[in-house]
């Protein structure tokens, strides 16, 4: 029963670095979402999907990058790493829309130097 | 725009004592989700409870359960009989118009033993 699953777990990037945070369900939700958390606070939402093709903006989207070709998989892109995405990210679903409850996956620490 | 607030950023409670951790909310879309979320020392982020603005009863899950007072515009988590488990972090968080989900700023409670 794997849920919500996101890889890596951890990850120290140089500046200007690229990468690549990946996350897969296995619940077919059709609503995944993308969130940073910066120390001490609570998350931000960064990216989210209602289904696959479609991605929309959140909070604070600039310098990353989504798609969703498939309902199960929900990757994020980082371009040009800068010391300022230095967070936890988190990767959640839900079954439908905004009043079900989103399934979390453990989260991938990313350190920007 | 849609606003989470929670005014206590610590909490101590003795063991078996029951706890109020504070919510208010700020929306001007009459139907909206309410949730609470518990995020432990280990990091992931666990659902606890669900109201909906128009849900008539208070919200109850076990020894958790959701003060709405919808004129108040609060949504209050109760946690009975405190367990030194429920130490973490809580965080509140709305879903609103066509944003998926809002957090609060998280309130860390202590339990002692």
């Amino acid at each position: 029963n794997a849920g919500v699953t996101q890889t890596p777990k951890f990850r120290i990037l140089k500046i200007g670095q690229s990468m690549t945070l990946q996350c897969t369900q296995d619940m077919n939700h059709n609503y995944m979402y993308w969130y940073r958390q910066d120390p001490g606070m609570g998350l931000k939402l960064i990216y989210y999907s209602v289904g696959a093709g479609i991605t929309d903006k959140g909070e604070v989207p600039n310098g990353y990058n989504v798609s969703r070709s498939t309902t199960e998989d929900f990757p994020l892109r980082l371009e040009l790493a800068a010391p300022s995405q230095t967070s936890v990210y988190f990767c959640a679903s839900s079954k439908q829309g905004k009043w079900q409850p989103q399934h979390f996956g453990d989260g991938t620490r990313l350190s920007i130097l | 725009a849609q606003k989470i607030t929670q005014t206590q950023p610590g909490m101590f409670v003795q063991e078996k004592e029951a706890v109020t951790l504070d919510c208010t909310y700020d929306t001007s879309d009459p139907s909206y989700g309410l949730f609470w979320y518990k995020q432990p020392s280990s990091g992931e982020m666990i659902f606890l409870i669900y109201q909906g603005s128009y849900d008539q009863q208070n919200a109850t899950e076990g020894r958790y359960s959701l003060n709405f007072q919808k004129a108040r515009k609060s949504a209050n988590l109760v946690i009975s009989a405190s367990q030194l488990g429920d130490s973490a972090m809580y965080f509140c968080a709305m879903s609103s118009g066509n944003t998926p989900l809002v957090f609060g700023k998280g309130t860390r409670l202590s339990v002692i033993a």
